[in-house]
């Protein structure tokens, strides 16, 4: 089974801080992706990416950058968190270009007070 | 306008009923639709692919309606084990492909 590790569970961070969210994936998928999804509006892309160093906008990307130096291996950096990021972040990976089924990670709930 | 709508509910409905859910999609380039099933306080997965020429899995059925724009998903002789929150998704090819997600129809099965 693909298997998607993200770091942290539950954070609680405060305004200003800058916050590292960490995946894994260990089935060797070339494609990646962050997500947030809050009440009423589902998931918004932030950002992806489709091999190592390669990184693409999504569509919500302000406030936030990534870094994807190995290929199982993608971080959501949030430079100076604010409290209108608060919300549950959620990773995944596809191993098809056309990137037709997503396996998630559990997500990670952020907290920014 | 949001580029997948979706009624958020909540479906209440008793055991062995079927219900249907409906979604419309804005972007009449998207190329493929699926629907993912998400549990309360759990991540997404994948619970089937939509096709043009509509199929089934099981109690579940997908239909797409390319030329109005709309995708739906009948269950059948719902279960307990049903509940959950059900996330329509379109696939938009830009420079690169994009799902693009719903923001879910909730579905509550009671005994």
């Amino acid at each position: 089974d693909v298997k998607v590790t993200q770091s942290s569970r539950y954070l609680v961070k405060r305004t200003g801080e800058k916050v590292f969210l960490e995946c894994v994936q260990d089935m060797d998928h070339e494609n990646m992706f962050w997500y947030r999804q809050d009440p009423g509006l589902g998931l918004r892309l932030i950002y992806f990416s489709y091999d190592v160093k390669m990184k693409e906008k999504g569509d919500i990307p302000e406030g936030y950058s990534v870094s994807r130096e190995k290929k199982e291996r993608f971080s959501l950096i949030l430079e100076s968190a604010s409290t209108n990021q608060t919300s549950m972040y959620l990773c995944a990976s596809s191993e098809t270009a056309r990137n037709e089924k997503l396996f998630f990670g559990s997500g990670t709930q952020l907290s920014v007070l | 306008r949001k580029e997948v709508e979706q009624d958020p509910g909540p479906f209440n409905v008793p055991e062995g009923a079927t219900v249907a859910f409906n979604c419309t999609y804005s972007n009449s380039a998207s190329q493929s639709f699926f629907w993912y099933r998400q549990d309360c306080r759990k991540e997404p997965k994948l619970l089937m692919s939509v096709y043009s020429s509509g199929n089934e899995d099981g109690r579940f059925t997908a239909q797409l309606n390319r030329a109005s724009q709309y995708i739906s998903l009948l269950i059948r002789d719902s279960k307990l084990s049903d509940s959950a929150t059900y996330l329509c998704v379109v696939n938009k090819k830009d420079s690169s492909y994009k799902l693009i997600f719903g923001s879910g129809t909730r579905l509550l099965v009671r005994p």
